[in-house]
């Protein structure tokens, strides 16, 4: 099975700031990968996929990349609505699909 | 516009059985497959296994084979998901999602999501 590794589990951040999440892969996985954000007691919403293609209706401040084992969520001016869990997630090799372990991103 | 409706919260006793299911409408039901996915309280997202709507075709994670069974009623477009045998670590929120397709046709996240559906184990 892939497994996946976010880093940070946990980041304090502010309104404003850039924030980055990492999640790496523990083999080769191509572009294959999604991102979710989830917010509390809600279903996750998908936020991009193939590992850089922003899903409609997101906005641009969200953006990722990378290929292979490593990949980035990017969000580039955090805003109060992006409080919240993020999950990556592999799609190259299942079963099983497996998501990441998540971050999550609270207000410092 | 595209909806995931699911069953009702369940409490169920160790042992027992239970049947989820998942409504969509806003689409043609039969060309997308539908994932299961759960989340136990306060933890990540586990992925169970997945139907296509269109001839049936299953995939399930290996941790559940032989408890999980799901199917499809295409003439209502509704998705199950059936768990035996549960246990108390069976309790989590389940939720069905459809898969999104990229330009290749392959699977490249789950679009829509239901609103998840509460299924409690305790004795």
């Amino acid at each position: 099975d892939i497994q996946l590794t976010q880093s940070p589990s946990f980041l304090s951040a502010s309104v404003g700031d850039r924030v980055t999440i990492t999640c790496r892969a523990s083999q080769g996985i191509s572009s294959y990968l999604a991102w979710y954000q989830q917010k509390p007691g809600k279903a996750p919403k998908l936020l991009i996929y193939a590992a850089s293609t922003l899903q409609s209706g997101v906005p641009s401040r969200f953006s990722g990349s990378g290929s292979g084992t490593e990949f980035t969520l990017t969000i580039s001016s955090l805003q109060p609505e992006d409080f919240a869990t993020y999950y990556c997630q592999q799609l190259n090799s299942y079963p099983p699909l497996t998501f990441g372990g998540g971050t999550k991103v609270e207000i410092k | 516009q595209v909806q995931l409706v699911q069953s009702g919260a369940e409490v169920k006793k160790p042992g027992a059985s239970v049947k989820v299911s998942c409504k969509a409408s806003g689409y043609t039901f039969t060309s997308y497959g539908i994932s299961w996915v759960r989340q136990a309280p306060g933890q990540g997202l586990e992925w169970m296994g997945w139907i296509s709507a269109y001839n049936g075709n299953t995939n399930y994670a290996q941790k559940l084979q032989g408890r999980v069974t799901m199917t499809t009623d295409t003439s209502t477009s509704t998705a199950y998901m059936e768990l035996r045998s549960l246990r108390s670590d069976d309790t989590a929120v389940y939720y069905c999602a459809r898969e999104a397709y990229g330009g290749t046709g392959t699977t490249v996240g789950f679009d829509y999501w239901g609103q998840g559906t509460l299924v409690t184990v305790s004795s």
